[in-house]
């Protein structure tokens, strides 16, 4: 069956621009997590969401950046007022919702800001 | 201290080694362990998840994991230049947040044929 699918897969933006970044997740999947994974730094937590409860939004580096997930399915990433230390590949990833489940990964979108 | 600690290597093996990857995390809390590979330009891909010490095995592949020295390891027997991937251990988080995985860095494997 169909994976996780990202878009686009690679995005080039100046400086101050917004941006946004699409994830549809698996069917039937309820959960929905957002990924950033910097040069050398490692996967780092963005926000998650489960089924219709307040998304966790904790891991969003500053206020610049906001997702919502429309009907429980497709999620959008945005990033406002683009900055350098913006660029990095923002994976999403999504589950069964249920406890420890694995995460099932796209490919994920490779974001530059010039 | 980071909560997951993995050496970033990189690391370089003749194809048929036996190739052992490592990472130590902090919080005992942790009930859950997972080992992802990832392919260059890929997303990362479930390899093996364990919920308790010891050892587990699929194939060519053995996770285990120590929780008295809060140590998890992958190792892979019969190495082949497909295996040739970062490798992420995670694990799962605890209370209330048990949805959230922490990643270690990763380390970059290299098979050479």
């Amino acid at each position: 069956g169909a994976g996780v699918s990202q878009s686009p897969s690679n995005k080039v933006t100046e400086k101050g621009k917004d941006v946004e970044l699409r994830c549809d997740p698996i069917s039937g999947h309820t959960a929905l997590y957002w990924y950033r994974q910097s040069l050398g730094q490692g996967l780092e937590f963005l926000i998650y969401f489960q089924g219709n409860s307040a998304p966790d939004k904790s891991g969003l580096p500053s206020d610049r950046f906001s997702a919502e997930r429309t009907g429980g399915s497709v999620s959008t990433l945005t990033i406002q007022r683009t900055q350098q230390e913006d660029s990095a590949v923002y994976l999403c990833a999504s589950s069964s919702g249920t406890v420890n489940s694995p995460l099932h990964f796209g490919n994920g979108t490779r974001l530059t800001v010039t | 201290q980071k909560e997951v600690e993995q050496d970033p290597g990189p690391l370089s093996v003749p194809e048929g080694a036996i190739v052992s990857l490592n990472c130590t995390y902090s919080n005992s809390a942790f009930q859950y362990f997972m080992w992802y590979r990832q392919y260059s330009r890929k997303g990362p891909e479930l390899l093996m998840y364990t919920y308790s010490s010891g050892n587990k095995e699929d194939g060519r592949f053995t996770a285990q994991v120590d929780k008295s020295s809060k140590y998890i390891s992958l190792f892979i027997r019969d190495s082949q230049p497909s295996d040739s991937a970062t490798y992420l251990c995670a694990k799962g988080g605890s209370g209330g947040s048990n949805y959230k995985l922490t990643f270690g860095k990763g380390t970059l494997l290299t098979v050479n044929p």
